[in-house]
């Protein structure tokens, strides 16, 4: 069975600081794990995906995201908030055998000034 | 690339009417297109996958005869909500997968706002 759980369903950093937004998985099987941001009433933009090559993925707007097969990990990070970085983040988890696809709720990203 | 459009970007109308919703890769074939359904503050919900030229799957407690959808082509698909009621009233999401970024790859549309009176 797969599962995805978004540790915190809000994070607020102050700008010029560094970001994380937690995301832990469960698979039976390989899977490939992405990131995405949804501004307010928009689709998804990707950010980055982990897909069984490197294990450090750099992604648009200076996020990154280490994916942690020990600690069935996937976290988001940056270095340096920007106040164009509040939003919400979803981490989504894709089985490589049965293609299914897992959302997390979502964790919103709070900028302050 | 891989860019993916949808129209109209928000519709209103009354109770009984039935709403279509397209949904275009506008830079790649798309052998794989997903239709989402958004409540406020809640993440997405998968309504029904779509594979070109075939059936729709549909998940769980999706009403197939209630949301059509169609996969006419590699580059649309169309998601008709059939006489619509006030409680269909949702942000709904298109992405789609194809030869784009790798095949497990979801690019999404910009989403439709339905709101039924």
């Amino acid at each position: 069975a797969q599962s995805v759980t978004q540790l915190d369903s809000h994070v607020s950093v102050s700008e010029g600081t560094p970001v994380l937004l937690r995301c832990n998985y469960s698979s039976s099987y390989s899977p490939s794990l992405f990131w995405y941001v949804q501004h307010p009433n928009k689709g998804l933009q990707l950010l980055l995906k982990y897909t069984s090559a490197a294990t450090l993925v750099k992604g648009i707007n200076g996020f990154e995201a280490e994916f942690k097969k020990s600690e069935t990990s996937f976290h988001l990070t940056k270095p340096s908030a920007h106040m164009s970085d509040a939003a919400e983040y979803f981490c989504v988890v894709t089985s490589n055998r049965d293609d299914k696809i897992i959302f997390g709720k979502g964790t919103r990203l709070h900028i302050l000034p | 690339g891989a860019v993916v459009s949808q129209h109209p970007s928000w519709v209103i109308c009354k109770s009984g009417t039935s709403v279509k919703i397209e949904c275009r890769s506008l830079d790649f074939q798309a052998t794989t297109m997903f239709w989402y359904r958004q409540f406020p503050k809640q993440s997405l919900m998968l309504m029904a996958t779509s594979n070109e030229g075939s059936k729709a799957t549909y998940e769980q407690g999706v009403e197939k005869d209630k949301f059509l959808i169609n996969h006419a082509s590699l580059t649309l698909s169309t998601l008709t909500v059939t006489s619509a009621h006030p409680e269909d009233s949702s942000f709904y999401i298109c992405s789609a997968r194809g030869e784009a970024g790798g095949p497990k790859t979801q690019y999404f549309g910009p989403g439709t706002r339905l709101l039924v009176l």
